[in-house]
């Protein structure tokens, strides 16, 4: 089944503990990207990446990280956590708009992440 | 610079009536218009695209909508509402230029049985 996963789906952690939420998909996708949504605030990218070891910030890339050295896994990571990071992250991928195929983004299921 | 606005966080309507979820946009360049909807505790999944081919564009579950270019708008209508529509809806727009996909702030959708 065409997927793209997130672990963990939630998690509870204090201020200033490194954390990673992985991002996978089965799609073959070139681009990946993370958003965080808030209410009232919609979704807001926080990095993409349009192929392997090629990411670039957001609108919203502070106290984030990404990495992509493989094609099908593009992990957040959160050096030092801060409460106003509590939030519900998303990862999505999509095929890259030069193939002239559908540009829809396939999102997983959600993380939802609690920074006491 | 392209941007979405959906007008109203919360719709409410009654089971059977009509579906209207408003969507405006802004694009310098002919864009590339979505609606996708979110479930409670799921991720977005999409509902419809409009890539230029035709400006009625039919979804899934009953959903449509069409792209009006003098009015800017991309609005999502349903004949009749069902209790399992009951879900929040975001409009998103792409210029093409890149993969960037942009989202409005979400319009969460009541139905009153």
């Amino acid at each position: 089944e065409a997927q793209v996963t997130q672990n963990p789906r939630y998690l509870i952690t204090v201020t200033g503990k490194k954390l990673t939420v992985t991002c996978s998909q089965n799609m073959n996708h070139e681009y990946m990207s993370w958003y965080r949504q808030d209410p009232g605030l919609g979704l807001r990218q926080i990095y993409y990446s349009m192929n392997v070891e090629v990411t670039d910030k957001g609108d919203v890339p502070e106290g984030y990280k990404v990495s992509r050295k493989e094609k099908r896994n593009f992990p957040l990571i959160l050096e030092s956590p801060s409460p106003n990071q509590t939030s519900l992250y998303f990862c999505a991928s999509s095929l890259p708009r030069d193939r002239g195929r559908s540009r829809e983004q396939f999102f997983g299921p959600g993380t939802r992440l609690t920074v006491l | 610079a392209q941007s979405v606005t959906q007008l109203g966080s919360h719709v409410s309507v009654s089971e059977g009536a009509l579906v209207l979820l408003r969507c405006n946009y802004s694009s310098s360049v002919p864009p590339y218009l979505f609606w996708y909807v979110q479930y409670p505790n799921q991720g977005l999944q999409l509902l419809l695209k409009y890539t230029s081919a035709a400006t009625l564009v039919k979804g899934i579950n009953g959903f449509e909508a069409e792209f009006k270019k003098s009015e800017t708008s991309f609005h999502l209508t349903k004949p009749s509402a069902h209790m399992s529509d009951a879900a929040e809806y975001f409009c998103a727009v792409s210029e093409g230029r890149d993969d960037k996909i942009i989202f409005g702030k979400g319009t969460r959708l009541h139905i009153l049985p």
